[in-house]
């Protein structure tokens, strides 16, 4: 199956602090890009997504930017909280409309 | 507006067996994916349907299979289970699936092969 790595990066801040999640996508045409969240026991949730033609959009506590020249996509989450804690995927869309996720990165919120 | 629903939500099976997940997106989602999650090797494409064809198609061998009905509700097959089929299946639904269009998932069904 297609899929990018097989580590699972870990990532752990204090509880206040505003957390940096990366991420290296494959295809340098892909155009569209998204970000999920994942809590234990629980499918992927929609978080924040970009076109290709912007390089930073902005939600509630999280930005996302976007640099295609080196195909790389960071999460930014303000003020992280505990209900934060979950692994964060990155994902891209194909021209074939097809997604494929990065390996994910585990983010733990020390109280 | 009910999320996608995805039934069972635990299997286990042992090798040999084949097994039949099924997979109902939010109202008026006409396309549905299917994805495998597994510790070594994350979230992985299965396939895509829409309108009762699939559209789009993962690089798994042909005991994955799947179907769509009239009503968008979609099913997902594995036919002689091997150990390594152990994962959770993920089914997400969208309005169309094309474009910038936000997938929303359901909560998986994890099999476990013996």
């Amino acid at each position: 199956g297609e899929s990018v790595g097989l580590h699972l990066p870990t990532l752990s801040v204090q509880e206040g602090d505003n957390s940096i999640i990366n991420c290296a996508y494959s295809n340098s045409a892909s155009d569209y890009f998204i970000w999920y969240k994942q809590e234990s026991g629980k499918g992927p949730q929609f978080i924040i997504d970009i076109r290709s033609n912007m390089d930073k959009r902005q939600g509630q506590r999280v930005t996302v930017l976007l640099n295609k020249t080196v195909k790389h996509l960071s999460l930014q989450i303000a003020a992280t909280q505990p209900g934060d804690s979950a692994v964060y995927f990155c994902a891209e869309k194909t021209s074939y409309d097809k997604v494929i996720f990065g390996p994910g990165t585990s983010l733990s919120v020390i109280p | 507006k009910a999320g996608v629903t995805q039934t069972p939500r635990y299997l286990i099976k042992t090798r040999g067996q084949q097994v039949t997940l099924s997979c109902s997106p939010i109202s008026g989602h006409r396309s549905v994916s299917w994805y495998q999650q597994t510790p070594g090797q994350g979230l992985q494409f299965l396939f895509e349907y829409f309108s009762e064809t699939q559209r789009n198609k993962g690089n798994f061998p042909g005991r994955f299979s799947g179907r769509q009905f009239s009503n968008s509700r979609s099913e997902m097959n594995v036919s002689t289970l091997e150990l390594g089929d152990s994962a959770l299946y993920l089914c997400a639904s969208s309005l169309l699936g094309q474009g910038k269009e936000t997938q929303y998932f359901g909560p998986g069904t994890r099999l476990l092969v013996l």
